[in-house]
């Protein structure tokens, strides 16, 4: 079945520094990925949708010169935390996603293991 | 706000009891999906239940589907303490390459 891979799994950085992880769908091509961000005992909050070559949409309160998504090709897609501080320490996954589909065959939407960053 | 919501919100039962949670959605869907995320882990995709589908089942687990009511529950059987997780239901829409948004997440804790 379709893998999506993230990278790193976890992360420990400096305040002020910026942080790159990466998602990448393995055996299939993702046009569109969703980026989530999970703060500790809450749920899944979507910040972003990226579709292959084009700019990501943001949801409302994510800063996007914050939140840099790039989604280049159709099995990568990264996301990078820039100036991170420590407020930023959450869990982020990603999703990969493929359109195209009849709506009927919105399939199981794979998701990536999660990266957990924590900015000291 | 969340499209869905969970109910309850903490669940703690003992080995053996069948546990229900509860999810309510605001929109139209295309399907609904359970998740389970041990603390501090990924996501594990449970089971997926279509719009036009009512119920769906897998292994010890029942999923249902009311779309009139915009509500879905999910039960597990004769449950175990491997069981402790967080479950979650996420909605996904028709529109936008099939865009989802998940629910505030039931806690259940199974007790051996």
């Amino acid at each position: 079945g379709a893998v999506v891979s993230q990278h790193p799994s976890w992360v420990i950085c400096k305040s002020g520094t910026s942080v790159k992880i990466e998602c990448r769908s393995l055996d299939f091509q993702a046009t569109t990925m969703f980026w989530y961000r999970q703060f500790p005992k809450q749920s899944l909050m979507l910040m972003a949708t990226s579709n292959e070559g084009s700019k990501a949409t943001y949801e409302q309160g994510v800063e996007k010169d914050k939140f840099l998504i790039n989604h280049a090709s159709l099995t990568l897609s990264t996301l990078t935390v820039t100036s991170a501080h420590p407020e930023d320490s959450s869990f982020y996954i990603c999703r990969a996603g493929t359109s195209g589909r009849p709506s009927s065959e919105y399939n199981e939407q794979f998701f990536g293991p999660g990266t957990r960053l924590t900015v000291l | 706000s969340q499209q869905g919501e969970e109910d309850p919100q903490a669940l703690s039962i003992q080995e053996g009891e069948n546990a229900t949670m509860n999810c309510s959605y605001k929109t139209s869907i295309n399907n609904l999906q359970w998740y389970r995320q041990n603390s501090g882990r990924g996501l594990v995709h449970l089971i997926l239940i279509r719009s036009n589908e009512r119920e769906k089942h897998s292994g010890r687990l029942r999923v249902t589907l009311d779309t009139s009511k915009k509500s879905s529950s999910l039960l597990i059987t004769a449950s175990r303490a491997a069981d402790t997780a967080s479950y979650f239901c996420a909605t996904v829409t028709n529109t936008n390459a099939g865009k989802s948004t998940f629910g505030d997440g039931t806690t259940l804790t199974v007790k051996p």
